[in-house]
């Protein structure tokens, strides 16, 4: 009965890989988010999508490209992966009305 | 856009005190400022918030207050206790449709039993 549940949960790759990670919400909510949580632990936004399609993206490396085949989902893939992506990404969801943000519990992102 | 400011980034508070978190923020348009718990491995979870139409709204052990004027807002927390020791965050938002949230940089609340 998990809100947000992302897989995996850690993933460790090698720099130049290809990997996807999975985002699903069973809250109902229209907006979904993928943040990025850096070592310093500062939170910041890549991209939100409302109902499939894309409203915000926020200077990502288009290596990085979200998928959002329903608005239940919304899946994050990146192409080439290097050493600075390494962190911790959050899926978010939130409803139409209202501000109120649910997380996922994260996916550490290792690249070696 | 949105920059949000958040201090102290380390706070130890002997357990029974109360904290206190202060964040500014640069946009006067936001109207929308949440208090966001992240504990070790997980997500952050939302605690507290408060609209621009509001001074101060308390939950508990928990309240938030907004000064619009000066453009900054604080969490108090008080008769902390253990599990209270987390990092917490601020953020601001303005509603448009497409609003997004900015946050702080984070505070890393230790109570000390």
């Amino acid at each position: 009965d998990t809100a947000v549940s992302q897989t995996p949960k850690y993933l460790v790759t090698q720099m130049g890989n290809d990997k996807s990670i999975k985002c699903e919400q069973n809250l109902g909510h229209d907006t979904m988010y993928w943040y990025k949580q850096d070592s310093k632990k500062f939170l910041k936004i890549m991209f939100s999508y409302n109902n499939k399609e894309l409203i915000i993206n926020e200077t990502v490396p288009n290596r990085f490209s979200p998928k959002s085949p329903d608005k239940a989902h919304l899946n994050l893939h990146i192409n080439s992966l290097e050493l600075g992506d390494s962190a911790v990404y959050f899926c978010a969801s939130r409803p139409v009305t209202g501000n109120g943000y649910t997380f996922g519990s994260g996916t550490r992102l290792t690249v070696v | 856009g949105e920059n949000v400011e958040q201090h102290p980034s380390t706070l130890s508070v002997q357990e029974g005190d109360s904290a206190v978190i202060k964040c500014t923020y640069s946009d006067s348009a936001s109207n929308y400022f949440p208090w966001y718990k992240q504990e070790l491995g997980k997500g952050p979870q939302l605690i507290i918030d408060i609209r621009s139409n509001v001074g101060e709204k308390k939950d508990q052990r928990i309240a938030v207050t907004l000064n619009k004027t000066a453009k900054h807002f604080s969490l108090h927390i008080t008769e902390t206790q253990p599990e209270d020791s987390a990092v917490y965050f601020c953020a601001a938002s303005w509603s448009s449709g497409n609003e997004k949230l900015t946050f702080g940089t984070g505070t890393r609340l230790t109570i000390i039993p």
